[in-house]
């Protein structure tokens, strides 16, 4: 069955440390998204690819880092300079951008430990 | 800026009541309309999709309606179950931007036996 993959499910992190949350999709999809969501909040945006190598910072970027080196592939980075990670991550993917529904993922919850 | 507002924030209501959520949007320049459904410690999951030149979209026990001028969308869900428990989303894509949805906070739904 096509979908996407996320994980780990939780992860903690110390202060300092950068950790790397995967995303993988097998349905051929070009657009790929992440989102950070806090509890009674809506999705925010933090970074979007359209294509192969390229990549959009959303509303939310700074402090996290991502690549886009294969189309089914989309890591992101929370690195040390993001000071309140703590949250439920959210991968998507669709068609191209904006123009099919989305597919999510089941998500990473990350931890400061 | 578009911005998504979704009333109310939570619900509790008996088995096999008939529900209206209400998804609003400040900016009638909308591409479509979605719905997903999100379950605790979950991926969103899409629902119902309206495109902009639609009036409304079914599937099983759910209706949605999309009124632009207005700046409204509701989701009808027919005689409720205890499985339809989760939070409800709604995110509108605005047209000639970056195509990249904007999502309200939700309503957490509770059916009770």
């Amino acid at each position: 069955d096509g979908g996407i993959t996320q994980s780990p499910k939780y992860l903690f992190r110390k202060e300092g440390q950068n950790v790397t949350l995967s995303c993988e999709q097998n349905l051929n999809h070009d657009a790929m998204y992440w989102y950070r969501q806090d509890p009674g909040q809506g999705l925010r945006l933090i970074y979007y690819s359209q294509i192969v190598n390229d990549f959009q910072k959303g509303d939310i970027a700074e402090g996290y880092s991502v690549s886009r080196e294969k189309k089914e592939s989309f890591p992101l980075t929370v690195t040390s300079a993001q000071k309140n990670p703590t949250a439920f991550y959210l991968c998507a993917s669709s068609v191209d951008r904006g123009e099919q529904p989305q597919h999510f993922g089941d998500g990473t919850r990350l931890s400061i430990l | 800026k578009q911005e998504v507002t979704q009333i109310p924030a939570a619900l509790s209501v008996p088995e096999g009541e008939n529900l209206v959520l209400n998804c609003s949007f400040t900016d009638s320049a909308i591409y479509n309309l979605q719905w997903f459904r999100q379950d605790p410690g979950k991926g969103l999951t899409s629902l119902l999709l309206i495109q902009s030149s639609q009036r409304e979209q079914t599937s099983g026990r759910l209706n949605a309606s999309l009124d632009k001028s207005s700046g409204r969308s509701t989701l009808y869900i027919a005689a409720s179950q205890p499985g339809d428990s989760a939070t409800y989303l709604c995110a509108v894509i605005a047209s000639g931007g970056s195509y990249i949805p904007t999502f309200g906070r939700g309503t957490s739904l509770i059916v009770h036996p």
